[in-house]
């Protein structure tokens, strides 16, 4: 089965200091990884994706994430963190039905 | 670029009645999109996809009668939820892609606040 989990419903780090988000997947055959972040009572914007070349892929607002194939993870990454960076963060991985599969997401606080 | 307009933000009616959301791409043509709910504190629920021209796609356990779906032309699709009932209520959102590749990412609006009383 095709899934996505983000381990942590919440993350706390202090501004300035380096974030990570985590997120491993199951899927059969090479993925297409997505992350998207959802401030309140808005959609989803999207931050990066890795379909192919290299593991590490940089996105808006400073974000990148590290595409792990032996480790099946998908970390999203941001060396220092900002008050604004707050939000609900989702990973996501298209299925072979070619429909998106999302994580059940990651409330990111950042603390001044 | 790459802008989904999605209105009206918010909706509050009566029991029995039927809303009509809109789904716009304003700077790109949308072959695909997407149909989402999403319920408090929880991920996003795919309710059906929708290509121009054709019959949406519906998941399992979604009701076709009940939430209909069109999607007339490449930058447009509504989503009508019939005779909605409070149950309907919750956080709606459709997303676009352009072209037919999924290594294209949705592009999402900002959703729909549907309350039923």
């Amino acid at each position: 089965a095709q899934s996505v989990a983000q381990p942590e419903d919440q993350v706390n780090v202090a501004e300035g200091n380096p974030l990570t988000v985590k997120c491993t997947y199951s899927v059969s055959g090479n993925p297409y990884l997505f992350w998207y972040v959802q401030y309140p009572n808005r959609g989803l914007q999207f931050l990066l994706k890795y379909i192919t070349g290299d593991n590490l892929v940089k996105g808006s607002y400073g974000f990148e994430a590290e595409f792990n194939k032996s480790q099946t993870s998908f970390h999203l990454k941001k060396p220092s963190a900002l008050v604004s960076d707050s939000a609900l963060y989702f990973c996501a991985v298209r299925s072979f039905t070619d429909k998106l599969i999302f994580g059940t997401g990651t409330r990111l606080q950042v603390f001044p | 670029g790459a802008v989904v307009s999605q209105h009206p933000s918010w909706v509050i009616c009566k029991s029995g009645t039927s809303v009509k959301i809109e789904c716009r791409s304003l700077d790109f043509q949308a072959t695909t999109m997407f149909w989402y709910r999403q319920f408090p504190k929880q991920s996003l629920m795919l309710m059906a996809t929708s290509n121009e021209g054709s019959k949406a796609t519906y998941e399992q356990g979604v009701e076709k009668d009940k939430f209909l779906i069109n999607h007339a032309s490449l930058t447009l699709s509504t989503l009508t939820v019939t005779s909605a009932h409070p149950e309907d209520s919750s956080f709606y959102i459709c997303s676009a892609r352009a072209g037919r590749g999924s290594d294209q990412p949705q592009h999402f609006g900002d959703g729909t606040r549907l309350s039923i009383l």
